[in-house]
């Protein structure tokens, strides 16, 4: 079965400071893509970042960066220099397959708390 | 640029009613999913629909059905009501069908079924 893992269900940091979040994935396909999803308190769900498997070169959005292993079926997000606003929740997902018929398959989330 | 829209914001329901959620996608996009997000969880896929058309449907009983109307707006339809329904309804909209597209979310609906 095709399934995302997400083992941190909550971090907290101070602001300013660089955090990890982890995701692992399991499917059979060589070629998918994964994204990263933000969910603030608001719940207007917004893409934080995407990368397509067949690309070695890791993703990066301004503060957001990927590490991207793909033997180890591994998609962390790092996010730098981290604000107030990025306190959310956090949803690695994936979809298996470049066909139509395939859907986003999401993770449990991580809930990432900023301190001021 | 109009962002997803979805109506009502919240809703409370009891068991065995029927109850019909509502979305407008974004300008320009033919493709909307619907998931269901339950409490502390990740959303889960319930079905899209790209011009009219259901694309795909996740593991969701028959009483989940959906529409989409010629200008791309959408309709969830959940019958005969249970409790486990209670959760957070997401819509999305992307401007084509394939989901490894940026999808576009829509502020939910919170479903509550006493």
């Amino acid at each position: 079965a095709q399934t995302v893992t997400q083992s941190q269900p909550e971090m907290s940091v101070q602001e300013a400071e660089t955090v990890t979040l982890s995701c692992t994935y399991d499917t059979s396909e060589s070629n998918y893509y994964l994204f990263w999803y933000k969910q603030p308190p608001s719940r207007q769900m917004i893409l934080v970042i995407r990368q397509e498997a067949y690309k070695q070169q890791n993703a990066t959005e301004n503060r957001f960066s990927v590490n991207f292993q793909k033997a180890a079926k591994s998609f962390s997000l790092k996010i730098s220099d981290s604000q107030l606003g990025d306190t959310a929740m956090y949803f690695c997902a994936f979809v298996p397959s470049m066909d139509s018929n395939y859907q986003l398959i999401w993770g449990a989330g991580t809930k990432l708390i900023i301190k001021p | 640029e109009t962002g997803v829209t979805q109506s009502p914001t919240h809703l409370i329901k009891t068991r065995g009613q029927q109850v019909t959620l509502r979305c407008s996608s974004q300008s320009g996009h033919n493709t909307v999913s619907w998931y269901q997000q339950a409490l502390g969880q990740g959303p889960q896929f319930i079905f899209q629909y790209y011009r009219e058309e259901e694309n795909g449907r996740g593991n969701f009983p028959p009483r989940f059905s959906g529409l989409q109307f010629p200008n791309y707006s959408s309709e969830l339809n959940v019958n005969a009501l249970e409790l486990d329904d209670s959760a957070l309804y997401l819509c999305a909209s992307s401007p084509q069908r394939f989901s490894y597209n940026e999808q576009f979310f829509g502020p939910g609906t919170r479903l509550t079924v006493l």
